[in-house]
């Protein structure tokens, strides 16, 4: 079975504070893991992939997460948030077919 | 390119009433797919399809059909609507090419159902 956990439902920091948004899974083998966020009213955008290789990986927008294979988890971070950066965000995994499996997602809220 | 397209954007149905959300991509994706998403809930997918005339039931297929004549079209169909079909639709295309995806999603279409 697949899962993906993203324990917070919310996360506030301030503007030019670091932001960090958890997402953990559980999936046999080696799995694929994706970052999407989906501003109000419009569809997920892709943020940032781990397919293989170095465990961090940097995306759009400043973002970047770190792939840990013993814990088990790929956190989404920023080192300074901006307002702009509030959005809901969503982790997925894909095992070795073609479908992802999201996680709940985690409202990120960045206060000016 | 428009990427996915998806109409309409919003639309209320009466129990039992039918309808049919549209779906397309310029993008010549081999992989088309339709999740709902729910408050809370993330993304659950409904339907998926690798190709022109191949479709198949992803996690909640239930109460929906789907077809795929060409590449660039993918329609979900419901054919009883029921209240707990009200949901936020999105459809999704990726081109799978080796072992990368990314998919790319439309803007959603948010169905109320009473």
């Amino acid at each position: 079975a697949q899962s993906v956990a993203q324990p917070e439902d919310q996360v506030n920091v301030a503007e030019g504070n670091p932001l960090t948004v958890k997402c953990t899974y559980s999936v046999s083998g080696n799995p694929y893991l994706f970052w999407y966020v989906q501003y109000p009213n419009r569809g997920l955008q892709f943020l940032l992939k781990y397919i293989t290789g170095d465990n961090l990986v940097k995306g759009s927008y400043g973002f970047e997460a770190e792939f840990n294979k013993s814990q088990t988890s790929f956190h989404l971070k920023k080192p300074s948030a901006l307002v702009s950066d509030s959005a809901l965000y969503f982790c997925a995994v894909r095992p070795h077919d073609y479908k992802l499996s999201f996680g709940a997602g985690t409202t990120v809220t960045v206060r000016a | 390119n428009a990427g996915v397209t998806q109409t309409p954007k919003f639309r209320i149905l009466k129990i039992g009433q039918s309808m049919t959300l549209q779906c397309t991509q310029d993008m010549n994706h081999n992989y088309m797919y339709w999740y709902r998403q729910d408050p809370g809930m993330g993304l659950k997918l409904i339907y998926y399809s690798v190709g022109a005339g191949i479709t198949d039931k992803g996690e909640v297929p239930n109460g929906y059909n789907v077809s795929r004549s060409t590449t660039e079209d993918f329609p979900l169909r419901l054919e009883l609507a029921a209240p707990s079909q009200t949901s936020v639709y999105f459809c999704a295309s990726s081109y799978l090419p080796g072992d990368t995806d990314t998919q790319y999603f439309g803007p959603g279409t948010r169905l109320t159902v009473l």
